[in-house]
Formats: structure tokens, sequence, C-alpha cells
């Protein structure tokens, strides 16, 4: 079974600071997908990494995929209310099924 | 990418009955994806249902208690039968969207008294 860790599990900030979200396995995934969830919706694709050592950004956000395909990590800069959210990373398989890590509650102070 | 219409979004039931949850989806997709998310926490896979075939269910769920349909290539849904508190719970259709990543309905959020 393919397990995915991530952490810190809570995390509350101020406005205007940066934060890491972490996902860890001991499996390799072809590619690994980060999504953000709101209350009352389903999670949202925000973006998908496949290369070992790639890095995305999108706008304050930075990916990036480890060299072993086993972990990643999203960095967010300047953090604004509106990134509150649930964070979940999740790994795309063989059977083109996602397996999700255990989420990150971020919570963004004015 | 594809947009999926789930309903119910929320609902009450009593012990013993059942629920159906539809998922709606606008496109043709081949595989649709069923999950259970404790709110706040990770989504966990229920089972992976092909149009014309079987669903595969993982482990720990049974066709008994969480029977699937997928009549056609835009539509299922998932029952959750004999129902009891342990099943409160938010439950999410889902498909793959090619290189859009995976997309998902809105939930249902499912309460057993």
């Amino acid at each position: 079974t393919q397990l995915l860790e991530q952490s810190p599990q809570f995390l509350s900030i101020q406005e205007g600071e940066n934060l890491t979200v972490y996902c860890n396995s001991s499996s390799v995934f072809s590619s690994l997908q980060w999504y953000r969830q709101e209350p009352g919706e389903g999670p949202v694709l925000l973006v998908t990494v496949v290369t070992g050592g790639e890095v995305k950004k999108l706008k304050r956000l930075t990916f990036q995929f480890g060299d072993a395909r086993k972990d990643s990590s999203l960095h967010i800069t300047a953090a604004q209310p509106g990134d509150t959210g649930l964070y979940l990373c999740a790994g795309a398989g063989s059977a083109r099924q996602l397996t999700f890590g255990s989420g990150t509650q971020l919570t963004v102070l004015p | 990418s594809a947009v999926i219409s789930q309903k119910p979004s929320r609902d009450i039931c009593q012990r013993g009955t059942s629920l159906t949850i539809q998922c709606q989806v606008d496109s043709q997709v081949t595989m649709m994806f069923w999950y259970r998310q404790q709110p706040g926490q990770s989504l966990t896979l229920i089972a992976t249902a092909n149009q014309g075939s079987e669903a595969t269910y993982e482990s720990g769920f049974v066709i008994d208690k969480f029977p699937i349909s997928r009549p056609n290539l835009t539509f299922s849904t998932l029952t959750v039968s004999n129902m009891s508190p342990e099943d409160s719970s938010i439950y999410l259709c889902s498909t793959e969207g090619g290189g859009h990543g995976y997309t998902f309905g809105s939930g249902t959020r499912l309460t057993v008294v």
C-alpha cells in the first residue's frame, strides 16, 4: 500500500508570512498532484508534477517534486486569507488511482 | 476538464436505511472513482467504477455495503446501505481529467442518526 504523509497537519499563520507543506512517501509515484479544498466543495487541482526535481510556480505558490519522485513540497509566499483551505497532495500510481496524503489544514489570519 | 454534478449535497438519514448518491459528468469518461472523507481529513478511495464492468473495491469496502452502478460513460451512483452512525462522512465522486488532473464532485455530507 502506498502511503503519503503530509506535514504539518495544521498550520495557522498571519497574513504575509511564508509557509511550506511537505508530502513524503516511501513509494515512487509516476506523478504527484496538489489540491486545495474548501468547505462544502470537492478538491480542486492546483498543479501536477511529473519529472523528478521538477519545480513549478503558480503565482505565489511554488511546487517541487523530489529527485526520486517520492516526495514533494508546496511553498506559499506572502500568504493571504484567500489561501485558507485544506491542502492535499496525491500520488498517481499505475492503476490511475490517486493515493491522497493526510492533508494540511491552513488558516491564514488577516 | 470535466464538470461533475453531485447530489444530494447533504442528507440526514435514519440508521438502517439506504441513501443513493448520484454523479453526472458533462462528458464521457472511462473511469469514475468514489471516495469517503471525514471533514478536514484525507480522502479514502472506496471503489473504481468502469462502465460495463463490476466496480473494483478497495480493502475494507464491500459491494453489499456500497453498491455502485455505472450504466453509461457519464453517470454513476453509490449507495450507502443499511446505514449506521459510523457511515456519517462526506462522499465524493471523481473522474480523471486527462492532463488536467482529477475532477471532483462537490461532495455529499451524510449524517446518520
